[in-house]
C-alpha cells in the first residue's frame, strides 16, 4: 500500500528553528509537495521537490532525498501565525497526490 | 482573481437527502479534483477531472457522482446522503504537469454534516 507518515503534533518557540519530517512509500513518484493549513482554513501551496536536495523560499526551506524516501520542511524564525498544520503529499506514478495526516505545529511565546 | 470559489461554506443534511457542492475557478486550469478531509487523517480524492467533458473516479467515490461541462465548473453530486459523508470537502485546480511550481489552488472548502 502507499503511506506517509508525519508526526502528528510538534511544539516549537517563537524565534526558534522547526524542522517537520515526512517519509513515505508509494508506487513511483513524481514530486512531493507541502501545504500549509491553518485551522478551518483550505491548504496553501510552501513547495516543491522532485529532485534530491534542498529548496530554500524566504523562511521555509524543503529538503529531499528520493532514495531514503523522506522529506523535512524546515521553518527559520518562527512567528506565532506559523500555527498551522503542514501536509506532505507525493505524486504516485499515476499522477495522483498521496496526502499525508499532516503535522499539527503549536507555536509557544 | 477570485481563484476557486466553493459554495455553500456550511451545510446540514438528513439522511436520504441530495445536494450539489458549486466549484468554479476562473483561471483556466484543465486538472480539477475533489477531496474530504476528515479529522485527524490526510486528504482523501473523491473525483477528478482532466478536462472539460472527462471525469475519473479517486479513491473514494462511492455515494458521489461529478460532472465536467465546462472547464470552470466541476460541481459534485451527494445522492442519499449518509452520516459517513460528514467531512469537510475541497475542491481543488492545477495546471497540467510541467507547471508543477505552483502546485495546487484549493477553494475555501463545505463543512458538511448528515444528521
Amino acid at each position: 500500500g502507499q503511506n506517509i507518515d508525519q508526526p502528528t503534533e510538534m511544539t516549537a518557540t517563537e524565534g526558534a528553528i522547526v524542522q517537520i519530517n515526512c517519509t513515505y512509500q508509494t508506487s513511483g513518484f513524481n514530486g512531493l509537495f507541502w501545504y500549509q493549513q491553518h485551522a478551518g482554513e483550505a491548504p496553501t501551496f510552501l513547495s516543491y521537490n522532485v529532485l534530491d536536495g534542498l529548496e530554500e523560499k524566504g523562511r521555509f526551506s524543503s529538503f529531499l532525498s528520493r532514495s531514503k524516501g523522506y522529506s523535512y520542511l524546515l521553518l527559520k524564525e518562527l512567528q506565532m501565525k506559523d500555527s498551522a498544520s503542514y501536509l506532505c503529499a507525493v505524486k504516485d506514478s499515476n499522477y495522483q497526490l498521496i496526502w499525508g495526516a499532516g503535522t499539527k505545529l503549536i507555536i509557544k511565546p | 482573481n477570485a481563484g476557486v470559489t466553493q459554495t455553500p461554506k456550511f451545510r446540514i443534511l438528513k439522511i436520504g437527502q441530495s445536494m450539489t457542492l458549486q466549484c468554479t475557478q476562473d483561471m483556466n486550469h484543465n486538472y480539477m479534483y475533489w477531496y474530504r478531509q476528515d479529522p485527524g487523517m490526510g486528504l482523501k480524492l473523491i473525483y477528478y477531472s482532466v478536462g472539460a467533458g472527462i471525469t475519473d473516479k479517486g479513491e473514494v467515490p462511492n455515494g458521489y457522482n461529478v460532472s465536467r461541462s465546462t472547464t470552470e465548473d466541476f460541481p459534485l453530486r451527494l445522492e442519499l446522503a449518509a452520516p459517513s459523508q460528514t467531512s469537510v470537502y475541497f475542491c481543488a485546480s492545477s495546471s497540467p504537469d510541467g507547471q508543477e511550481s505552483y502546485g495546487y489552488t484549493f477553494g475555501s472548502g463545505t463543512r458538511l454534516t448528515v444528521v
